[in-house]
């Protein structure tokens, strides 16, 4: 299995609703990873896990919250978003060897 | 702390070729590079360590000058497939660390 899962792929969310993201990977990678993509722009990094412990938070807003269950599954949980964190989520996993994305969860917040 | 890449667009005509590339001011251990087609997820191309040798396969290969902290991307006799955004990325350590994308150059590829 080469795929990396993530679910799901769309998701509207008022402001005050509480959601989770979910990604999964099955080939055994070290490394996860939730990039944020805004039309027309790179990925811009958010969050790295490394053997299941976050070893990165890029300066994030507290209402992007990852958690890592397994070396398999990281979720994000979304709670109090803005109009402005509407945009593609994306999920990697990596092993050292270039990184492996997931098709992404287009997200809008309204 | 992105790496930047040249140029911002590209548009061909099939069986031309292109190249671009990325530079940074801080000194890399790896460059990736991607390919992202419209409403799709980034797809791998090839990696380029620290130490090694240019890399590619058939008509797309790179080349990575440590002193100089620039990698090119080659794209050679290209194909309507070769459509999309370019992204190079960076690692600046062989631990899992932060991984930041180029800017990205987008290339257009016509009949």
């Amino acid at each position: 299995d080469t795929e990396v899962t993530q679910t799901p792929k769309h998701l509207v969310m008022g402001m005050t609703n509480k959601k989770s993201l979910k990604c999964e990977q099955h080939m055994g990678h070290r490394a996860m990873y939730w990039y944020k993509q805004k039309a027309k722009k790179p990925p811009e990094l958010m969050f790295v896990y490394s053997y299941e412990k976050l070893s990165i938070n890029e300066s994030v807003p507290s209402r992007f919250s990852p958690e890592c269950p397994n070396s398999s599954l990281l979720n994000l949980h979304l709670h109090a978003l803005q109009p402005e964190d509407s945009a593609l989520y994306l999920c990697a996993s990596g092993d050292g060897e270039g990184y492996t994305f997931g098709s992404g969860t287009r997200l809008t917040v309204v | 702390q992105q790496p930047v890449q040249s140029p911002q667009a590209v548009i061909l005509r099939e069986g031309e070729d292109a190249v671009i590339n990325c530079s940074s001011s801080k000194a890399l251990y790896s460059v990736h590079w991607y390919r992202q087609k419209h409403g799709e997820a980034p797809v791998f191309l090839m990696i380029l360590l620290k130490g090694g040798e240019q890399k590619g396969h058939e008509k797309i290969s790179a080349s990575f000058n440590e002193k100089k902290q620039q990698s090119s991307l080659y794209l050679t006799a290209s194909q309507l497939s070769y459509s999309g955004t370019y992204f190079c990325g960076t690692d600046n350590s062989h631990v899992f660390n932060k991984f930041y994308f180029g800017s990205g150059t987008k290339l257009n590829v016509k009949p």
